[in-house]
C-alpha cells in the first residue's frame, strides 16, 4: 500500500544552524500535508500544513516546501534552538479529512549546544 | 483551557485483563480518533468516530474496542485479545472539514 517515509531517522544539529526535515510519500492522490512535532512522552503538535497546490509555505520560523514531481516535501526549521529538539513526522491526508491521515515514522532531531 | 485529555498517563496491566484509556476534548470537535505508536513506527488508527453513538474501525481494530456516547469522551478498551499491547496511545480530534488531527498527551500502557 501507499506510505510516508521519511530518508533520515536522526538528525543533528548546532544551536542557530538552520534545519533541513525530509520526507517521500508515494500516493500522487494525497491532497494535504502536515508536519507534527512530537516531545518526548507527548502527543503530536501540528506545525505546519501545505495543500498539493502549493510549492512553499512559511510559518514563523518554518517552511514547508512540497515538491510533487519527485514526491518530496521538506521541513526547513531557521535559526534552530534547544526546544526544537523532538521527533518531527509528516503526514500525508488522502480525501481532505482527519480520518484519512497516514504518518511517517519520523525523524530525530537533536540540537546541539 | 480547551483541549484534550488522555488518562492516566501511564497504565499497568496483567496479561488477560482489559483496561479502559480514558480521553476527553472541550473542543467542540465532532470526530475523535485513536492512534497506536510504536517505537520507529508511524501512527496507526484503531479507531474513528464522526460522530456521537457512531463510530467505525481503523486499520488495526482487532483486540480493541470503542463506545461513543457523548461527543466529549471517546473511551478505548484494550481487551485480552490483543496480542501486544503495549504502547503508546493517543487520541485526537478534529473539527468538520478539517484536514489535520489535534492531539492529547498520550498514554503509555504497558502490560506487565
Amino acid at each position: 500500500g501507499e506510505s510516508v517515509g521519511l530518508h533520515l531517522p536522526t538528525l543533528s544539529v548546532q544551536e542557530g544552524d538552520n534545519s533541513i526535515i525530509n520526507c517521500a510519500y508515494s500516493n500522487s492522490a494525497s491532497d494535504y500535508f502536515i508536519w507534527y512535532k512530537q516531545e518526548s512522552g507527548k502527543g503530536p503538535q501540528f506545525i505546519i500544513d501545505i495543500r498539493s497546490n502549493m510549492d512553499k509555505r512559511q510559518g514563523q520560523r518554518v517552511t514547508v516546501l512540497l515538491n510533487k514531481t519527485v514526491k518530496h516535501l521538506s521541513l526547513q526549521i531557521a535559526a534552530t534552538q534547544p526546544g526544537d529538539s523532538a521527533v518531527y513526522f509528516c503526514a500525508e491526508n488522502l480525501s481532505g479529512s482527519a480520518r484519512q491521515l497516514t504518518f511517517g515514522s519520523g525523524t530525530q532531531l537533536t540540537v546541539l549546544p | 483551557d480547551g483541549g484534550i485529555t488522555q488518562s492516566p498517563k501511564y497504565l499497568f496491566r496483567k496479561e488477560g485483563q482489559n483496561v479502559t484509556l480514558s480521553c476527553e476534548q472541550n473542543l467542540n470537535h465532532d470526530a475523535m480518533y485513536w492512534y497506536r505508536q510504536d517505537p520507529g513506527q508511524g501512527l496507526r488508527l484503531i479507531y474513528y468516530s464522526q460522530i456521537v453513538n457512531d463510530f467505525q474501525k481503523g486499520d488495526i481494530a482487532e483486540g480493541y474496542s470503542v463506545s461513543r456516547e457523548k461527543k466529549e469522551s471517546f473511551p478505548l478498551t484494550v481487551t485480552s485479545a490483543q496480542k501486544n499491547p503495549t504502547a503508546f496511545y493517543l487520541c485526537a480530534s478534529s473539527p468538520p472539514r478539517a484536514t489535520e488531527a489535534f492531539f492529547g498527551q498520550g498514554t503509555r500502557l504497558t502490560v506487565v
